[in-house]
């Protein structure tokens, strides 16, 4: 079974510009998770959609950062424009309940120069 | 406010020694904590959980222990090996179902 997978695995980006990243969560869990990870400092919650519904989004830093899931599938996070601070590794996860176990992709690394 | 935090950011532990990564934990109406292993490149790893109505669950070579009185988890690694190397987090799952990650301890080991 496949994980949760993510796409870029690596990005470099220039200020200004617009970086979307995607997210394939494991098939068939309705709960999908954006966290990331900045300088080294703690993983923070984004987001968290359950099917195609935002269930909560207390974390998105700014209304630079925009987040979907047409469809109930897969989800994108574009950030637009691009600034310094939003370098780090954006991790997706997912999980078939609520309280279910929750699995992360490999991340989406963020350079922004 | 709510906080997970850890108390070392380093840990060198010998090649086939126990380590133990400890998390403390304030004001937590949580009644589930995890432990993840992130290695260099990777995206977080579960090792183990625990819910609140356990002190102690032992998986392969790993054990958590929770002490609810003072707030504090930690992970147990049996024998440790090379390939435990890693950044491990604690983090809890509040009633919102977010889950909120520690700063990591980075787990060292020497040959």
């Amino acid at each position: 079974e496949a994980g949760v997978t993510q796409f870029p695995s690596h990005s470099v980006i220039e200020k200004g510009q617009t970086v979307t990243l995607r997210c394939d969560p494991i098939s068939g869990h309705d709960n999908l998770y954006w966290y990331r990870r900045v300088m080294g400092k703690e993983i923070k919650f984004l987001l968290h959609f359950v099917k195609e519904s935002k269930q909560d989004e207390s974390g998105m830093p700014n209304n630079r950062f925009l987040a979907e899931r047409t469809g109930g599938t897969y989800s994108t996070l574009k950030v637009q424009p691009a600034e310094l601070e939003d370098s780090g590794v954006y991790f997706c996860a997912s999980s078939l309940g609520w309280r279910n176990t929750i699995y992360f992709g490999e991340g989406s690394w963020l350079t922004v120069v | 406010g709510e906080s997970v935090g850890l108390h070392l950011p380093t840990l060198s532990v010998q090649e086939g020694d126990n380590s133990i990564i400890n998390c403390a934990y304030s004001n937590s109406a949580s009644d589930y904590f995890i432990w993840y292993k992130q290695e260099s490149g990777k995206g977080p790893q579960f090792i183990i959980d625990i819910r609140s109505n356990m002190d102690k669950r032992q998986g392969q070579r790993v054990t958590v222990l929770l002490n609810k009185t003072v707030k504090h988890l930690s992970l147990q690694i049996a024998a440790t090996q090379p390939g435990d190397s890693a950044v491990y987090f604690c983090a809890w799952r509040n009633r919102d179902d977010k889950i909120i990650f520690g700063k990591g301890t980075r787990l060292h080991i020497l040959p």
